[in-house]
């Protein structure tokens, strides 16, 4: 298995701007989250989905669209970058099935993606 | 989900176990606690989770005390590659429902250097 993949690495965008960041994952998880980290900070959370065609907002969703139209790949959207949006981005999946009451739903996180709006 | 507290930075030798402590004195009775750790430049990566018992795996020991307002991670035998940010984060389990599945709230954690 690959675990969570993100593409591009590194990306450099102008104000105005917009594109895509992808996120696959191929471990059959319902749960698919997005988050970016700021330097210094801890991650905070975009948008999230718990299946495909279901998603919802996070904590900063502002500036950001998401869409899950299958079960492996939940891309995240800028339309219009703005400086503020830079920032290290980072995909997660996790699975809904656990055991019992163990709390097992672990989070996989992908590499991230760099992301400069200048 | 219940607020964290945890030292800003700690140090560690190489080969001496590191303890990590977390504050959550406001945990509920259906949340769980979590370790993340994330190496530089890296995505996090969990380590261990707990609802009230003390958990070992191959990475870590979790110890929570007695009223679970407080817990410690325990990496026995540190080595250099352990140096990273450390993230306790308390959650509620998947079974309780809600919108809160899926998600963590990351805090400042806490930056653990191993030196040689």
């Amino acid at each position: 298995n690959a675990g969570v993949t993100q593409t591009p690495k590194f990306q450099v965008l102008k104000t105005g701007q917009s594109m895509t960041l992808q996120c696959a994952q191929d471990m059959n998880h319902e749960y698919m989250s997005w988050y970016r980290q700021d330097p210094g900070m801890g991650l905070r959370l975009i948008h999230y989905s718990v299946g495909a065609g279901i998603t919802d907002q996070g904590e900063v969703p502002n500036g950001y669209n998401v869409s899950r139209s299958t079960t492996e790949d939940f891309p995240l959207r800028l339309l219009s970058a703005a400086p503020s949006q830079t920032s290290v981005y980072f995909c997660a999946s996790n699975s809904r099935a656990y055991s019992g009451t163990s709390g097992t739903d672990t989070q996989y996180f992908g590499p991230g993606t760099r992301l400069t709006v200048l | 989900d219940a607020k964290t507290t945890q030292p800003t930075s700690m140090d560690c030798a190489e080969g001496r176990a590191a303890n990590l402590p977390c504050n959550h004195s406001t945990i509920s009775g259906n949340e769980y606690v979590y370790w993340y750790r994330q190496i530089h430049s890296q995505g996090p990566q969990y380590i261990i989770h707990g609802l009230k018992n003390n958990e070992t795996n191959e990475m870590a020991s979790l110890i929570i005390t007695e009223d679970r307002k407080s817990s410690t991670l325990i990496l026995p035998h540190a080595t250099l590659r352990d140096t990273a940010v450390y993230y306790c984060i308390v959650r509620a389990a998947p079974n309780a429902g809600g919108t809160s599945y899926g998600k963590l709230t990351f805090g400042q954690g806490t930056i653990l250097t191993v030196h040689p």
